[in-house]
């Protein structure tokens, strides 16, 4: 299995709502990551798990709160957002400082805030 | 922080023209990767890098990681209109805190059959 599996692939959400995005990887791979993307922009860094434990974070609001429960799982908690938080949530995991095949991508999350 | 300056922003060409893209950078990378994104879909890894100077190709593609740590471009060959797509490159770190990658602002490419 060579793949990152992101659910949903869309999500509407008011801006009282509490919805959670998921992402699952089976290759082993040590670090997972979140990933913001605007349209037409490269993805930005949100949060980078080492090891199951948080090891960055980009000055991510509090709204967004991420969680590692396990190394294959990585979620990602969405409380009280914003339209400008409207974004594809890329997940990705790689081999974490071992030379490899760079970061594998999910195909993202496509959030809209109402 | 760092910063990839990735040119041309976006290129309009003929199927089977050669299509050349770049990426510069202040600070030294320990990996280049380049990555290509259709659209509502994740970037798919093209081709990566790990040595100052490494020339690899992958089909039609071929890129190089410039001798400084601090460059790459991107060469693609005999386009075909399935090439059309963002291509990013992105400079890979290791800090002690964990791998950080960054993405320059992407090339949109083209391609008129």
């Amino acid at each position: 299995d060579t793949e990152v599996t992101q659910t949903p692939k869309h999500l509407v959400m008011g801006m009282t709502n509490k919805k959670s995005l998921k992402c699952e990887q089976h290759m082993g791979h040590r670090a997972m990551y979140w990933y913001k993307q605007k349209a037409k922009k490269p993805p930005e860094l949100m949060f980078v798990y080492s090891y199951e434990k948080l090891s960055i974070n980009e000055s991510v609001p509090s709204r967004f709160s991420p969680e590692c429960p396990n190394s294959s799982l990585l979620n990602l908690h969405l409380h009280a957002l914003q339209p400008e938080d409207s974004a594809l949530y890329l997940c990705a995991s790689s081999q974490d400082r071992v030379r490899g095949p760079g970061y594998t991508f999910g195909s993202g999350t496509r959030l809209t805030v109402v | 922080g760092q910063q990839l300056n990735q040119s041309p922003q976006s290129m309009f060409i003929q199927e089977g023209e050669d299509v050349s893209m770049n990426c510069t950078s202040s600070s030294i990378f320990n990996t280049w990767l380049w990555y290509k994104q259709d659209p509502g879909e994740g970037p798919v890894l093209l081709i990566a890098l790990y040595k100052a100077g490494e020339l690899t190709s992958n089909g039609r593609l071929t890129a190089q990681f410039g001798i400084t740590r601090k460059d790459s471009f991107l060469n693609i060959s005999a386009s075909i209109p399935s090439d059309v797509g963002i291509y990013f490159c992105a400079g890979q770190l290791w800090e002690t805190s964990g791998s950080r990658l960054t993405f320059g602002e992407g090339t949109q490419l083209t391609v008129n059959p």
